[in-house]
């Protein structure tokens, strides 16, 4: 499809396993996100890619979380020692840079819901 | 850095009438606003978006407006549909080193009673 496609689209882990959640954006496009969701909540920012690098971390919250996106394509979102805070839906949106290099629209992925037992 | 305040959380309106949601944001830098709208276990999808070189946009049923100077935005949805029911989510970016994410508000549960 044309759209920006996310795996597995449910997770269960256990309390200290390691998963990871990918994503391809949609082609030509450049910029991506991931953003963390919790029931009920906002979308909330965690890193952000312009092609294979990553230009701003600041939104990860701790160093067991870690994202690459080694060729500026699929990117994959790694979670380390998981715990049950961690239980969300991992949203990825990819986007277009327009020329004054300002945030376009995002378009979202269905997301990862990861639930930690 | 940035942070994007929505009001209410929850609004229910009876079908063809009004509803109005309304964001504050703290970075006078940001220059761009997206509105989204999420329906349940759907992903978000934009709705409408303005850039703060201009103070009010419509498309439709829908608009929205900005104030700069209070570092204020609003969606209006008129003629409200049953289809309109969904989660409702601003957002604000542009500011500095944070010009390229985007800074959501918590959501507005939007009901329309037929």
């Amino acid at each position: 499809g044309a759209g920006v496609s996310q795996s597995p689209r449910y997770k269960v882990a256990k309390r200290g396993q390691d998963v990871a959640l990918r994503c391809d954006p949609i082609s030509g496009h450049v910029s991506l996100f991931w953003y963390q969701q919790a029931l009920g909540q906002g979308p909330e920012f965690l890193t952000y890619f312009q092609n294979e690098a990553q230009l701003d971390k600041s939104g990860l919250p701790s160093d067991r979380f870690f994202a690459e996106r080694p060729e500026g394509s699929v990117s994959t979102l790694k979670i380390q020692r998981t715990q049950q805070e961690d239980s969300a839906v991992y949203l990825c949106a990819s986007s277009l840079v327009n020329l004054a290099g300002n945030t376009g629209e995002l378009f979202f992925g269905e997301g990862s819901r990861l639930t930690v037992l | 850095g940035e942070n994007v305040e929505q009001h209410p959380s929850t609004l229910s309106v009876q079908e063809g009438d009004s509803a109005v949601i309304k964001c504050t944001y703290s970075d006078s830098a940001s220059n761009y606003f997206p509105w989204y709208k999420q329906e349940l276990g759907k992903r978000p999808q934009l709705i409408i978006d303005i850039r703060s070189n201009v103070g009010e946009k419509k498309d439709q049923r829908i608009a929205v407006t900005l104030n700069k100077t209070a570092k204020h935005f609003s969606l209006h949805i008129t003629e409200t549909q049953p289809e309109d029911s969904a989660v409702y989510f601003c957002a604000a970016s542009g500011g500095g080193q944070g010009a390229q994410k985007l800074v959501f508000g918590q959501g507005t549960r939007l009901t329309i009673n037929p």
